[in-house]
């Protein structure tokens, strides 16, 4: 059955770098458009990031934008998201979710557990 | 942007309960609305898509309805495993935007 889990959270100070991975299983990563989401604290749900099926699409959020990137590796089955200059409002946890097939527009049916990632000084 | 603006924040019922939750958008998004339930310490998950579409596995008490800027979610008689915070999502453009949740407590 399709399994998605990520990995590379953890805690940074402001302005490093951090990898997010989510690897992917039970399916084939490239025949899916992927999303990268997280919640803050307490708090609600943000879309982080897109990266269309066929890798010809890739979308931010504003705030994330030039900073962070999204990214995968076909022969891995894994989705990534790559994060720079890191702020603390950058804390909480991240989830990678497929986009749902077969359905036009960008429905997010499976999600992964989470991974933490901690911005502090 | 597009905003969504949920309603109410929180909402107090009892197993056999009718629940409705509210979702406007700040802009008509046709019928690309997505719900979603999570549990606390758990991911997201979906619940209802292009508004009224119960996703494989839900069950049917769960309910979507609305088009353009106001959609709504109805848990027909609400059962133990369903206290949980339920938010919406539209899919109509580029930020895609949630909104701020709903919690349904026990009242």
């Amino acid at each position: 059955q399709v399994q998605l889990v990520e990995s590379g959270g953890g805690v940074v100070q402001p302005g490093r770098s951090l990898r997010l991975s989510c690897a992917a299983s039970g399916f084939t990563l490239s025949n899916y458009g992927m999303h990268w989401v997280r919640q803050a604290p307490g708090k609600g749900l943000e879309w982080v990031a897109t990266l269309w099926y066929d890798g010809t699409n890739k979308y931010n959020e504003d705030s994330v934008k030039g900073r962070f990137t999204i990214s995968r590796d076909n022969s891995q089955n894994t989705l990534f998201l790559q994060m720079s200059s890191l702020r603390v409002d950058d804390t909480g946890v991240y989830y990678c979710a497929t986009n749902k097939m077969g359905t036009p527009g960008y429905y997010f049916d499976y999600w992964g557990r989470g991974t933490l990632v901690t911005v502090t000084s | 942007d597009i905003q969504m603006t949920q309603s109410p924040s929180s909402v107090s019922a009892s197993v056999g309960d009718r629940v409705t939750i509210t979702c406007r958008a700040s802009q008509g998004i046709s019928g690309s609305l997505a719900w979603f339930q999570q549990k606390p310490g758990k991911a997201p998950k979906l619940l209802i898509f292009e508004a009224s579409s119960l996703q494989s596995g839900v069950p049917s008490r769960f309910s979507g309805s609305g088009s353009g800027t106001d959609f709504t979610l109805t848990i027909g008689s609400l059962q133990p495993e369903d206290f949980a915070t339920y938010f919406c999502q539209q899919v109509n453009s580029f930020p895609l935007t949630f909104g701020g949740g709903t919690k349904v407590e026990t009242k």
